[in-house]
């Protein structure tokens, strides 16, 4: 198994740019989250999903969107990069949302 | 106030010493309790899990939990430089809850 796996590793963006940072988990889990995580501030909870189809805001949705099409998929899309928006993002499933979180390896985006 | 609460130290300790990192937390309903490790440039994985109020052992590792005081720590026994890492602490409540972390380096 792969686990949760993240594409791309890094990424540069301009402001006012758009992206989509991927995200597959090959463990049938229902729960999706994705996480920014910034310098001596933890991880911050952006969205979650908790099944195909369904989302909800985290802490911090702004700025972000994101779909859950599939038990497997979860991708997150910036639509107008902004400097504020220049974090590490993690994505992460688990099979309940008192469980065990598996996470992936992390996107480093940078937004100039 | 912060939900979780966790000393972002940096916190660096001599090999084979006794580690303990600590977080405190607001709200009493919360009931699962975690410890997370990430090292640098990585994604965080669990290293501990607790129910209950008291102590978890798994080898060098020992999670406690005292409900009353709303205090988890972590301690780390013969602390080895490849426990070098960030350590998080998190909670469930809904969606889980993480601490800043603590950034601890274990110097040989």
């Amino acid at each position: 198994n792969a686990g949760v796996t993240q594409t791309p590793k890094f990424r540069i963006l301009k402001i006012g740019q758009s992206m989509t940072l991927q995200c597959t988990q090959d463990m049938n889990h229902n729960y999706m989250y994705w996480y920014r995580q910034d310098p001596g501030m933890g991880l911050k909870l952006i969205y979650y999903s908790v099944g195909a189809g369904i989302t909800d805001k985290g802490e911090v949705p702004n700025g972000y969107n994101v779909s859950r099409s599939t038990t497997e998929d979860f991708p997150l899309r910036l639509e107008l990069a902004a400097p504020s928006q220049t974090s590490v993002y993690f994505c992460a499933s688990s099979d309940r949302n008192y469980n065990e979180q598996f996470f992936g390896p992390g996107t480093r985006l940078t937004v100039l | 106030q912060k939900e979780v609460e966790q000393d972002p130290g940096p916190l660096s300790v001599p090999e084979g010493a006794i580690v303990s990192l600590n977080c405190t937390y607001s709200n009493s309903a919360f009931q699962y309790f975690m410890w997370y490790r990430q090292y640098s440039r990585k994604g965080p994985e669990l290293l501990m899990y607790t129910y209950s109020s008291g102590n978890k052992e798994d080898g060098r590792f020992t999670a406690q939990v005292d409900k009353s005081s709303k205090y988890i720590s972590l301690f780390i026994r013969d602390s080895q430089p490849s426990d070098s890492a960030t350590y998080l602490c998190a909670t469930v409540l809904g969606d889980m809850r993480f601490g800043a972390g603590t950034r601890l380096t274990v110097k040989p």
